[in-house]
């Protein structure tokens, strides 16, 4: 069963714009990942939060993490044409399980 | 490091037939290796867990009898589609960890198509 759900399920911006996308999941976790996949090839590891973290950064991308309401956030700032992809969020557990989300698959047009 | 690849890259089999999806861990030894499945425009979901040397854990809903895991190396494990049918048409994609509840690496996955 999916263990995330994440809205919305797409997303078209402008290059230049920020796009934001959340997910929220059900279960406790060891922490949270988020990962970009370009149509028909594998995950890219974006970047992990672990469950005692409430934001991290990583270049363009901003992860946010509230554990209280079991939800993420993944912001893409200046967003290019070549960040065009499926977004997914996956949860870790303490045996090293991941979840995945539904994804968010994301356009954006120049 | 920490390169996983998978092979083949895509299969287009004839239903009936059975077909053998090697993940490798290149550069880095994997004790577990996970097999997902990704239908088209859907997420991935977790089909088994596999440890080196031992059987795999199949999620609920798998067939482990249809789809069979061999964990043979630390550096390599295989998945067998048997008796496939266009229904197993999918994108696999295998993940390698190198300890416990560490990092999982991705494999490029493998387009199978079931004619």
């Amino acid at each position: 069963s999916q263990q995330g759900e994440e809205d919305p399920q797409a997303l078209s911006i402008q290059e230049g714009e920020n796009a934001t996308m959340n997910c929220s999941y059900k279960t406790s976790i060891n922490n949270l990942q988020w990962y970009r996949q370009n149509s028909g090839r594998g995950l890219v590891h974006l970047i992990l939060i672990r469950s005692n973290e409430r934001e991290k950064h990583s270049g363009r991308l901003r992860v946010t993490l509230d554990t209280s309401k079991k939800s993420s956030s993944l912001l893409i700032t200046a967003s290019r044409a070549a960040d065009t992809a499926s977004y997914f969020c996956a949860t870790e557990n303490s045996w090293g399980k991941l979840q995945f989300g539904a994804g968010t698959q994301v356009v954006v047009t120049p | 490091g920490a390169v996983v690849s998978q092979h083949p890259s895509w299969v287009i089999c004839k239903s009936g037939t059975s077909v053998k999806i090697e993940c490798r861990s290149l550069d880095f030894q994997a004790t577990t290796m996970f097999w997902y499945r990704q239908f088209p425009k859907q997420s991935l979901m977790l089909m088994a867990t596999s440890n080196e040397g031992s059987k795999a854990t199949y999620e609920q809903g798998v067939e482990k009898d249809k789809f069979l895991i061999n964990h043979a190396s630390l550096t390599l494990s295989t998945l067998t589609v048997t008796s496939a049918h266009p229904e197993d048409s999918s994108f696999y994609i295998c993940s390698a960890t190198k300890g416990k509840a560490d990092t999982q690496y991705f494999g490029p996955g493998t387009r199978l198509t079931v004619l």
